[in-house]
């Protein structure tokens, strides 16, 4: 299994500022996801990022609120721009790493946000 | 369009008893993976179990073990010899192989001690 770090593990944002989260895995990975998990619900997948090329987009999300870059294989930041009470969730990080027909994604411990 | 349905918001178990969350899926393709992870109170999401659409045995890791009925679309998470340390909420999710993996609003489970 692939190992994660992200950081900050936590933050604490006035509305109208930014927060860069940065994500490392131990091992070379093609694509990398951004998640948000707003209190109480789910996981929501935010946008796929590919090593060189732009991120991929969910519905919902846009590059101008959560501006992500992805420089190297290891390596991803997500950025969550003007920030609102709204943007207060967890955000996670994730990788496939599975084999064959096998998709585990594997899970950063987190980036816990809080905006006031 | 895949999708996943917890209808357990909430189950209590008693301390080394077995337990079984439930979990429903939709989906077209005939290639999918379904996964069970767990997110105690610090955060972090832990990968549990896994089952390939075209497995014929059951999964098993240790204590779990995923009851997978594909004729019904379920893949309920059976969880033995319950400990105070599987308190934490419990997400069933499904795969297609399009990299996108679709989560379920998730089952917080309680041990009773």
């Amino acid at each position: 299994s692939a190992v994660i770090s992200q950081k900050p593990s936590r933050d604490i944002c006035q509305r109208g500022t930014s927060l860069t989260i940065q994500c490392q895995v131990d091992s070379q990975v093609t694509m990398m996801f951004w998640y948000r998990q707003q209190p109480g619900q789910s996981l929501t997948l935010i946008a796929t990022a590919n090593q060189g090329s732009e991120a991929t987009y969910e519905s919902g999300f846009v590059i101008d609120k959560f501006p992500i870059s992805r420089p190297n294989l290891t390596f991803s930041t997500l950025t969550v721009s003007n920030m609102s009470p709204e943007d207060s969730s967890i955000y996670l990080c994730s990788v496939d790493h599975g084999t064959g027909y096998s998709y585990e994604q594997y899970f950063g411990p987190g980036t816990r946000l809080t905006v006031t | 369009a895949q999708k996943i349905t917890q209808t357990q918001p909430g189950m209590f178990v008693q301390e080394k008893e077995a337990v079984t969350l439930d979990c429903t899926y939709d989906t077209s393709d005939q290639s999918y993976g379904l996964f069970w992870y767990k997110q105690p109170s610090s955060g972090e999401m832990i990968f549990l179990i896994y089952q390939g659409s075209y497995d014929e045995q059951n999964a098993t890791e240790g204590r779990y073990s995923l009851n997978f009925q594909k004729a019904r679309k379920s893949a309920n998470l059976v969880i033995s010899a319950s400990q105070l340390g599987d308190s934490a909420m419990y997400f069933c999710a499904i795969n297609t192989g399009g990299f996108k993996t679709i989560f379920g609003a998730g089952t917080r489970l309680f041990v009773k001690a």
